[in-house]
């Protein structure tokens, strides 16, 4: 199967700042999706983008798929914001998703 | 248009029973999957199920089992629980499995 990795594991930020998570993956996918992951734990969409960019208001993401990476922007962050960042990715026939270990991110007041 | 719907939010069971977490997907959509996410593995896959068809099966001992009935809805049921199986359990519905997946708010399983 493939590989996926997340870059960076933690992030700490002052409100307002902006950022950029990135994913990497071992093969080339046809099924890529972004997910927040909320306090109570369930995930939640943000973006499906196997390739091209998107924009969702203050978050945006690009996946290069020739070059096998994704990022995701987040601009203006606000301590909602918080939480786990995880990308996830399907390959060939294999009709599982593959996740990164995620991104912890932390917005300060 | 409802979500995902997982039953029951918090479970805790003892050694050695059985557990059945239940899963009714988005309406329309027919492959649900099914994933642990434990903090030392991460989120793993467990099974996709299309049509009441298991279509792929991840790398978990026989304990772990699941069925789609015809309605879409989705069971796994987990034997001889094991302290190792308390985790948070994440079931997903798509409409193909390389449409996006959504997922619903997960079942926590503490076995004590």
């Amino acid at each position: 199967g493939i590989q996926v990795e997340q870059s960076p594991p933690d992030l700490i930020l002052q409100e307002g700042a902006n950022s950029t998570l990135r994913c990497n993956f071992s093969d080339s996918v046809n099924n890529l999706q972004w997910f927040h992951q909320n306090p109570w734990g369930q995930l939640i969409n943000l973006f499906y983008i196997p390739s091209g960019t998107k924009q969702n208001g203050r978050l945006s993401a690009t996946t290069v798929a020739t070059e096998r990476y994704s990022l995701l922007y987040i601009s203006s962050s606000q301590t909602t914001d918080s939480g786990v960042y995880f990308c996830a990715g399907l390959a060939g026939s294999a009709r599982q998703l593959t996740f990164g270990s995620g991104t912890q991110l932390t917005v300060l007041p | 248009k409802a979500g995902v719907t997982q039953t029951p939010r918090y479970l805790i069971k003892t050694r050695g029973q059985q557990v059945t977490l239940s899963c009714s997907p988005i309406s329309g959509h027919r492959s649900v999957s099914w994933y642990q996410q434990t903090p030392g593995q991460g989120l793993q896959f467990l099974f996709e199920y299309f049509s009441e068809t298991q279509r792929n099966k991840g790398n978990f001992p026989g304990r772990f089992s699941g069925r789609q009935f015809s309605n879409s809805r989705s069971e796994m049921n987990v034997s001889t629980l094991e302290l190792g199986d308390s985790a948070l359990y994440l079931c997903a519905s798509s409409f193909s499995s390389v449409t996006d997946s959504f997922f619903g708010q997960g079942t926590r399983l503490t076995v004590v």
